[in-house]
């Protein structure tokens, strides 16, 4: 079965600073792989997903993210923050060979100082 | 499209009452998801659907909770009785199901407090 790992629960930024938040998973084959942004009171909201190919993925609302197989991972970045992008973040892992189901990591939450 | 709709978005009970949770995938998503989000447990898969038929209902947490999907369009999630830890914010997702590469798109949530 997957699993996903996401290290920080906190991450804190100012304003305008870079961001990136990290996502390692576990799963014996090429994995599918999303990250979702939960702002508050709100639903999950997909930002970006990888299937295949390349391995920059670009998401909307200025995000992208890396899928790096040596090292696990499917990190999360964005070059300048806005207060805006204070909100939980997801990462999720479905497994391309067996259950369609993805398993989501516990969340990173992210604050933004002014 | 709408979106993944849920009703209602809040919900405030006494333990004991039943609780009916109610959702409306995106039309034309074949499978269906109600998850609960809590601080302590994080998200939870509670059962799935496919084509309206229940897949995996491993993640139910007792015989209190049922869900149903009477067509394509509809779901139910019914806590009966509900208890003050079923509190937590309830998720439904759809997604289309094509080959192995699907997406799940979230509705705003249901929050319940059962007192």
């Amino acid at each position: 079965a997957q699993s996903v790992t996401q290290p920080d629960i906190h991450i804190t930024v100012s304003e305008g600073a870079s961001l990136e938040l990290r996502c390692n998973y576990s799963y014996g084959a090429t994995p599918y792989l999303f990250w979702y942004v939960q702002s508050p009171g709100q639903g999950l909201q997909l930002l970006l997903k990888y299937f295949s190919g390349d391995t920059l993925v670009q998401g909307i609302k200025g995000f992208e993210a890396e899928f790096k197989r040596s090292q696990s991972s499917f990190n999360l970045r964005k070059p300048s923050v806005h207060w805006s992008d204070a909100a939980e973040y997801f990462c999720a892992v479905g497994a391309s060979g067996g259950s369609y189901i993805p398993t989501f990591g516990r969340g990173t939450s992210l604050i933004v100082h002014p | 499209d709408a979106g993944v709709i849920q009703s209602p978005r809040h919900e405030v009970t006494e333990m004991g009452q039943e609780v009916t949770l109610r959702c409306k995938p995106i039309s034309g998503h074949n499978s269906l998801f109600w998850y609960r989000q809590t601080m302590m447990r994080g998200l939870e898969l509670l059962i799935y659907f496919n084509n309206n038929v229940p897949i995996d209902d491993s993640g139910m947490p007792e015989d209190r909770f049922s869900a149903k999907m009477p067509n394509a369009s509809f779901s139910t999630l019914k806590i009966q009785p509900s208890e003050p830890r079923d509190s937590a914010v309830y998720f439904c997702a759809s997604s289309l199901r094509s080959g192995k590469q699907e997406t799940q798109y979230f509705g705003p949530g249901t929050r319940l407090l059962v007192l």
